[in-house]
């Protein structure tokens, strides 16, 4: 069955650099979820997103701007990085009409910030 | 704000015994809670999850109970076996809406030693 795709899987950038994560959901998800995860930690929500809006929004910082496209990938923009957003980067999909939407997770995204 | 606590936070199991690993949550509007397993540098995954409406559900080896009084959901592994060793995550949500963000416990790392 395919699953959530990610890219790129690892990525090593300066301070104040910018990155740019992707995420492609499973086939006919319609929603999209970023979270955050540090060391050791577990996984924070980020935001969401629903047929290509915004519907929910989590500790993301004002660095940090997402979107959806109608072909249902989102993308996570990260600017003006920071040691601290060091960390693995997760998307999940889930599809809206399935009840309590459950929700599966991409390999990650490893962020490291030198 | 909501938050889910998970004991213990690690656990060393012999092969063939049973783990246990329990949560409670804070919010009493949840009414969906999956469990996770991660390995090392690879992302979540489902591997069973209960509704609100249920108080108990059993996959083969893995069982989930829930007391929505209490608040409190567990997972039950029997026979577990040397696979079974990773990070287990449970995890709350409220359906709603357009989204139903993971509020996630701060992990158990299981061991299963042959």
């Amino acid at each position: 069955a395919a699953g959530v795709i990610q890219s790129p899987r690892h990525l090593i950038k300066e301070k104040r650099e910018t990155a740019t994560l992707k995420c492609y959901p499973i086939p006919r998800h319609d929603t999209v979820y970023w979270y955050q995860q540090g060391p050791g930690q577990d996984p924070q929500f980020l935001i969401s997103f629903y047929e290509k809006m915004q519907s929910d929004k989590g500790s993301i910082p004002d660095r940090f701007s997402a979107q959806q496209f109608s072909d249902y990938h989102s993308e996570l923009n990260m600017s003006s990085l920071e040691l601290g957003d060091s960390a693995l980067y997760f998307c999940a999909s889930s599809r809206w009409d399935r009840e309590y939407n459950e929700q599966f997770f991409g390999p990650g995204t490893r962020l490291t910030v030198l | 704000g909501e938050n889910v606590e998970q004991h213990p936070s690690t656990l060393s199991v012999q092969e063939g015994d049973s783990a246990v690993i329990k949560c409670t949550y804070s919010d009493s509007a949840s009414n969906y809670f999956p469990w996770y397993k991660q390995e090392l540098g690879k992302g979540p995954q489902l591997i069973i999850d209960i509704r609100s409406n249920v108080g108990e559900k059993k996959d083969q080896r893995i069982a989930v109970t829930l007391n929505k009084t209490a608040k409190h959901f567990s997972l039950h592994i029997t026979e577990t076996q040397p696979e079974d060793s990773a990070v287990y995550f449970c995890a709350a949500s409220k359906y709603g809406g357009a989204t139903n963000k993971l509020i996630f416990g701060t992990g158990t790392l299981l061991a299963v030693q042959p």
